[in-house]
């Protein structure tokens, strides 16, 4: 079984600073990792695909970068719709998906 | 537009039954793998349960293996969560997702609260 682990658990920015998530996996899922961002209330949101691949309609200053068992995700330029709750999770071992416990940005 | 609404979601006694709906719209349903995720209170996303495309395979979380039951009507593009022998630790927001390529999840509904409790 994969574990997925994320951190940091909060990580506190201020508005139009950038933001590194990282998650790691216990043993390689190659590129078959995805983000997704979930706010209070609302239906999480994948972000990004395939480790790097950003999902339709997400804007360009989300990037995800990594492979094998190291992963980030950077949110550039911070903006107020960018605080949430972020979740990666791996789809390597069909079928077996899990996520990490995932990443709070909250506004500084 | 893709949609996904859930329903069936309420309060039931530990060891009842409940029974969640997610009706599909905007794409071609029986051409997607489904699936539930559920979040416990202060915790974070498990997967549930998937479902393929035709409904003859199906796969569930440890936890609720022999419990749940997932299931699927393509003619009427509704995917089903039958919710059996239920536990104080199954309340929840339970997600109607679907998966591309059996993979990741592009599409969650916006969630039906199961709270288990006497």
């Amino acid at each position: 079984e994969v574990v997925m682990t994320q951190s940091p658990a909060t990580l506190s920015v201020s508005p139009g600073e950038s933001a590194t998530l990282s998650c790691r996996a216990s043993q390689s899922v190659g590129t078959n990792l995805a983000w997704y961002q979930h706010k209070p209330g609302q239906a999480p949101r994948l972000i990004v695909r395939g480790a790097s691949t950003r999902a339709t309609g997400c804007p360009a200053r989300f990037s995800g970068s990594g492979s094998g068992t190291e992963f980030t995700l950077t949110i550039s330029y911070l903006q107020s719709e960018d605080f949430a709750v972020y979740y990666c999770q791996h789809y390597k071992n069909w079928p077996l998906w899990a996520f990490g416990q995932g990443t709070k940005v909250e506004m500084k | 537009e893709v949609q996904l609404v859930e329903s069936g979601g309420g309060l039931a006694q530990p060891g009842k039954s409940l029974r969640l709906s997610c009706t599909a719209s905007g794409f071609i349903f029986s051409d997607f793998w489904m699936g539930w995720v559920r979040q416990a209170p202060g915790k974070g996303l498990e997967w549930v349960a998937h479902i393929k495309k035709r409904g003859d395979d199906k796969y569930y979380v440890d936890s609720v293996e022999g419990r749940f039951t997932t299931s699927r009507d393509n003619a009427r593009n509704s995917l089903y969560l039958d919710l059996n022998s239920l536990r104080a630790e199954d309340t929840a927001v339970y997600y109607c997702v679907r998966l591309w390529d059996g993979d990741y999840y592009d599409y969650w509904g916006q969630g039906t609260l199961v709270t288990v409790s006497s």
